[in-house]
């Protein structure tokens, strides 16, 4: 099975709302990190967590490595916020493979 | 501050045809570089890593090579190219060590007819 989870795949939100996207790993993450992939293709790096919270602008992630998950929460949702957000995690400390989930595709409508 | 270029930004070629892809990372030494594919609507598999100059592991068989001929220079081939090589190719880099951040360039878009 996929070693890294994402849910919703997909999610449409108006304009102004608020929702949480999640990850959760089989795996012994000790690090993860978000992505958002524009409709260029370009990846723009969210996040990079240890286990704990950080929080940018309308953004924030929380990391729990004990029960293995990664939320990732949007205040007040903006047009440019639409594209497909990955999370990724080593799949072991160490071992220079950073393993993707298979996104989250979000459209934010007026 | 670091830099990453590819090139080129995107390439349609022929069946059969050779292939080379590019990346430079600037403003950093050393760093740990990396291959990744993605699917048109997938998610991004990773191809190749590379922790040092003239070191490069492969970690999935699509047809494709992969040297590191400088420290700040990932190249990625093929002799042949295959319809199934279609997609987006990313490089990326991070700093020395095995959990550490990955940045990523803005990929070239390949298209094989």
């Amino acid at each position: 099975g996929d070693k890294v989870k994402q849910s919703p795949s997909a999610l449409s939100l108006q304009e102004g709302t608020n929702s949480a996207l999640r990850c959760n790993f089989s795996i012994a993450a000790t690090t993860v990190q978000w992505f958002l992939q524009n409709p260029r293709g370009s990846l723009i790096n969210l996040f990079y967590l240890v286990p704990g919270t950080k929080e940018n602008g309308r953004l924030k992630s929380t990391f729990n490595s004990k029960e293995s998950y990664s939320t990732l929460h949007i205040r007040d949702a903006q047009l440019e916020d639409s594209g497909t957000y990955f999370c990724a995690a080593p799949t072991s400390g160490g071992n220079y493979k950073p393993t993707f989930g298979k996104g989250t595709s979000l459209v934010v409508h007026p | 501050a670091q830099t990453i270029h590819q090139w080129p930004v995107a390439e349609i070629k022929a069946v059969g045809s050779p292939l080379s892809l590019g990346c430079t990372i600037k403003g950093k030494s050393s760093p740990n570089l990396y291959w990744y594919w993605q699917a048109t609507g997938g998610t991004l598999q990773q191809l190749f890593y590379s922790i040092t100059v003239g070191q490069v592991e492969s970690v999935v068989q699509l047809n494709l090579s992969a040297s590191r001929p400088k420290d700040d220079q990932f190249i990625l081939s093929t002799e042949k190219l295959l319809l199934s090589h279609s997609g987006f190719y990313l490089c990326a880099w991070s700093p020395q060590g095995g959990d550490t951040e990955v940045f990523f360039g803005k990929g070239t878009r390949l298209t094989v007819v």
